[in-house]
């Protein structure tokens, strides 16, 4: 079983629509990210979450929220989607106890708004 | 500002060498990784440089020089299955002795025969 799962894996939705992207681990990790990924641009960091009390904004959070529902759970909203909010979205762990801080990532969703 | 610099597209002879490049300009750096990914896959890790040198792991190899702002990743042996993106990361400091990744766009390779 994969160790972090992201549902839905494929999503299109309408502008203005609100929408949910959830992420589960059983990693056990404290750390849980959200990153969006744009042909060209790479990985861009849309919100982190240090522990279950802990949320940052990355760099590009506008339009998006998140909430941290427990130490497994790490979900990302549209509050109203939006055409340029298309995109292929990750979510991704670390450990706090590991140095380096390898990040390891979920499969992806591919969010399509139209 | 954080600037990460990759070439867009490789392509390379199976069982041949390849040479990745990466250069990076970040407020501050507390190591580089490489990730590779598959299209339409996640990124998974490759390795992780923190101190000038080379670091091999196999068919992969990963350079590092942080006076330069470079890093490289070598590729030996290549077959077809190492057609992929391969992604530079850079480890950045927050505040509070937190870090976060900032990547590159990352180089696509294709692996001919």
């Amino acid at each position: 079983d994969a160790d972090v799962t992201q549902t839905p894996r494929n999503r299109i939705t309408k502008t203005g629509k609100r929408i949910m992207l959830e992420c589960s681990q059983t990693k056990g990790h404290d750390r849980m990210y959200w990153y969006r990924q744009d042909p060209g641009l790479g990985l861009r960091l849309i919100y982190y979450s240090f522990d279950v009390k802990d949320i940052n904004k990355g760099e590009i959070s506008d339009g998006y929220s998140v909430s941290r529902q427990a130490q497994a759970k790490f979900s990302l909203s549209l509050e109203s989607a939006i055409p340029n909010q298309t995109a292929l979205y990750f979510c991704a762990t670390s450990d706090v106890l590991v140095s380096w801080g390898e990040q390891y990532f979920g499969p992806g969703t591919r969010l399509t708004v139209t | 500002g954080q600037n990460i610099d990759q070439p867009t597209e490789m392509t390379a002879t199976e069982g041949a060498i390849v040479q990745i490049n990466c250069t990076y300009q970040t407020s501050g750096f507390n190591g580089l990784f490489w990730y590779q990914q598959h299209a339409g896959e996640a990124p998974t890790f490759l390795s992780y440089n923190v101190l000038d040198g080379l670091e091999e792991k196999g068919r992969f190899s990963s350079f590092l020089s942080r006076s330069k702002g470079y890093s490289y990743l070598l590729l030996k042996e290549l077959q077809m299955k190492d057609s992929a993106s391969y992604l530079c990361a850079v480890r950045v400091p927050l505040s509070g002795g937190y870090n976060k990744l900032i990547f590159g766009a990352g180089t696509r390779l294709a692996v001919h025969p």
